[in-house]
């Protein structure tokens, strides 16, 4: 069975860091490209940053770019996001997401496999 | 960035309506669009890849139609599992851009 599991959320001061998890299983990790996506407390979905499948690639959105960093480690079947200087607004329910086809193809894919999200309160 | 925008943003509606729910993007983006379902508390579930290509698994009373700027999700026939928000994402670009929701609520 694919699965994501995120973790590493919790309740962090305004100018503080936090680093999510998410470990992959059920499938080959090394050959998908991943995503962070969040959600605001009561509102829509935001994508916050893709990574492709050897890490030759990365993009963030603009509302988080030089603030959050991804990674990943293909040995451990593991996503990260590093949050720094966290905000406010940066609270929010934050999802590992999985692109639906395996690297190879031109282009980009929607997302096929969520995991069920791990809660960032940024609060003093 | 492509602005996606839904409407409407709610929609009351009874088990057994046809429920139509639409997406325009700011920009072409030829057929890459996909439709997903969220329940509260849940991770949203992905419904039809590129405009009107179903999901395996999901229902067939599900369907995507459009192209370029506007977008169409129907539900032929509500059904109670049904009732959650639909979100529409549009991935042209590396900014995969989601529309801000349409809650399906009872009626």
């Amino acid at each position: 069975e694919v699965q994501l599991v995120e973790s590493g959320g919790g309740l962090v001061q305004p100018g503080g860091s936090l680093r999510l998890s998410c470990a992959a299983s059920g499938f080959t990790f090394s050959s998908y490209s991943m995503n962070w996506v969040r959600q605001a407390p009561g509102k829509g979905l935001e994508w916050v940053s893709y990574i492709s499948s050897s890490s030759s690639t990365i993009y963030y959105a603009d509302s988080v770019k030089g603030q959050f960093t991804i990674s990943r480690d293909n040995a451990k079947n593991s996503l990260y996001l590093q949050m720094n200087s966290l905000r406010a607004e940066d609270t929010a329910v934050y999802y590992c997401a999985r692109d639906r086809r395996p690297d190879g193809y031109i282009g980009y894919d929607p997302f096929d496999c969520w995991g069920q999200g791990t809660l960032v309160t940024v609060s003093s | 960035d492509i602005q996606m925008t839904q409407s409407p943003s709610t929609l009351s509606a009874s088990v057994g309506d046809r429920v139509t729910i639409t997406c325009r993007a700011s920009q072409s983006i030829s057929g890459w669009l996909a439709w997903y379902q969220q329940k509260p508390g849940k991770a949203p579930k992905l419904l039809i890849y590129k405009a009107s290509s179903l999901e395996s698994g999901v229902p067939s009373r599900f369907s995507g139609s459009g192209s370029g700027t506007e977008f169409t999700l129907t539900i032929s026939s509500l059904q109670p599992d049904d009732f959650a928000t639909y979100y529409c994402q549009q991935y042209n670009s590396y900014s995969r851009t989601f529309g801000q929701g349409t809650k399906v609520e009872i009626k």
